[in-house]
């Protein structure tokens, strides 16, 4: 099946740094790319749509400056926490969908647990 | 009010029972609904695709009632495996999926 390779699966980071995070998909091109954050108990949030070879679009709140997103290939999406602070210590998850297949199904990477101190 | 809304739980049940979730989602244009499952700090991964006729999957029964903007996801004999997170996810116009905010499942033996 569809694999979605989300790399690193954990990051400790010190407040003002930043963090690069990676999607991939390994056996399928994903023109379009999702990127979600997740609080402890809470729902999964779109932060931003990445499109290969164009801008991405970010949800309302969601700093672009923030969050750099770069979809340079049909295989690869990478999300940057540019100056992480504490607030921003989440799960970060990626979520490609393959062509063809059904609406709903979208394939997820393994997630990042990004912790700022 | 939030786009999708479930009870967050937790449900605690033994093992055998028979438990069912619910959902409710505010944009009527929506399209497309499914049930997700998320083991904790792991990825989601889609359970089952629900649709307006229901429809079952083993043990897993989902409906959706689109005039009362509802979904539901029952469980029958409940397994241990089962105990995980439940999330109801909506998918509109757009491509994007929005995730309801989960309910936690424990089965106990």
């Amino acid at each position: 099946g569809a694999v979605v390779s989300q790399h690193p699966s954990r990051v400790i980071c010190k407040s003002g740094t930043s963090v690069k995070i990676e999607c991939r998909s390994l056996d399928f091109q994903a023109t379009t790319m999702f990127w979600y954050r997740q609080f402890p108990k809470q729902s999964l949030m779109l932060m931003a749509t990445s499109n290969e070879g164009s801008k991405a679009t970010y949800e309302q709140g969601v700093e672009k400056d923030k969050f750099l997103i770069n979809h340079a290939s049909l295989t690869l999406s990478t999300l940057t926490v540019t100056s992480a602070h504490p607030e921003d210590s989440s799960f970060y998850i990626c979520s490609a969908r393959r062509q063809g297949a059904s609406l709903g199904e979208a394939f997820f990477g393994q997630g990042t647990r990004l912790t700022v101190v | 009010r939030k786009e999708v809304e479930q009870d967050p739980g937790p449900f605690n049940v033994p093992e055998g029972a028979t438990v069912a979730f619910n959902c409710t989602y505010s944009n009527s244009a929506s399209q497309s609904f499914f049930w997700y499952r998320q083991d904790c700090r792991k990825e989601p991964k889609l359970l089952m695709s629900v649709y307006s006729s229901g429809n079952e999957d083993g043990r897993f029964t989902a409906q959706l009632n689109r005039a009362s903007q509802y979904i539901s996801l029952l469980i029958r004999d409940s397994k241990l495996s089962d105990s995980a997170t439940y999330l109801c996810v909506v998918r509109g116009s757009a491509r994007q999926l929005t995730f309801g905010s989960g309910t936690q499942l424990t089965v106990l033996p």
